[in-house]
């Protein structure tokens, strides 16, 4: 079956830091999502990749979609504490994995 | 714009007990999802619709989970009977039917005792 795996798992880091977290998978994605739950709400979507190599920007965020289309990155730049939460990167929309969770220590 | 509605937001049951959760969409939205998500898990889809029809409901545990979505806008999700291990969180999503962004209610988080 499909795998993804999302690294890391965790991350504990000083506020004005930047952030990076990727995505692997085991199976070809035609599309990547990445998405941010807050503590007691449901997931929001942050950048939505739908070609290989396309590399796009919202606010301080950046994400790629891999050349292989097997994996993406997510990099935030100088976190703030409001960047607290789990971050999912469902590749085919609906499996979306165990997340990073990140805080932001200020 | 409303986002999507879900209720209740919180409930306690004793198991065996049944429980149902209700989900509006963001209107004219035709796929409707209903996820389970337990702590420290990201959400495992239960079931799809598209309109009024279940499309892909192979997550769904059938012997005591049950789903409807009559008129193809709001949703309710049904358990009977609740076991202890049905305690988590209950996401409801809608999107249109040609996009891939998925917007999702609050949940609704079930404790069974």
């Amino acid at each position: 079956g499909q795998q993804l795996n999302q690294s890391p798992q965790s991350m504990f880091i000083q506020e004005g830091e930047d952030v990076s977290m990727n995505c692997t998978s085991s199976s070809i994605f035609n599309t990547w999502l990445w998405y941010k739950q807050d503590p007691g709400e449901g997931p929001v979507l942050l950048i939505a990749l739908y070609k290989a190599g396309e590399l796009t920007s919202n606010g301080r965020l950046t994400a790629q979609f891999g050349i292989t289309r097997k994996d993406s990155f997510l990099n935030i730049s100088a976190s703030i504490p409001s960047d607290v939460g789990i971050y999912f990167c469902p590749g085919n929309q609906f499996y979306f994995g165990t997340g990073t969770s990140l805080t932001v220590i200020p | 714009e409303a986002g999507v509605v879900q209720s209740p937001r919180y409930k306690i049951i004793e198991k065996k007990q049944p429980v149902a959760f209700w989900c509006n969409p963001i209107s004219g939205h035709n796929t409707l999802y209903w996820y389970l998500q337990n702590l420290g898990q990201g959400p495992e889809l239960l079931i799809r619709y598209e309109n009024e029809e279940a499309v892909d409901d192979s997550q769904l545990p059938k012997d005591r989970f049950s789903a409807e979505r009559l008129k193809g806008v709001d949703s309710t999700l049904k358990i009977q009977p609740a076991e202890l291990g049905d305690s988590a969180v209950y996401l409801c999503a809608s999107s249109s039917l040609a996009g891939y962004e998925q917007f999702f209610g609050p949940g609704t988080r079930l404790t069974v005792l």
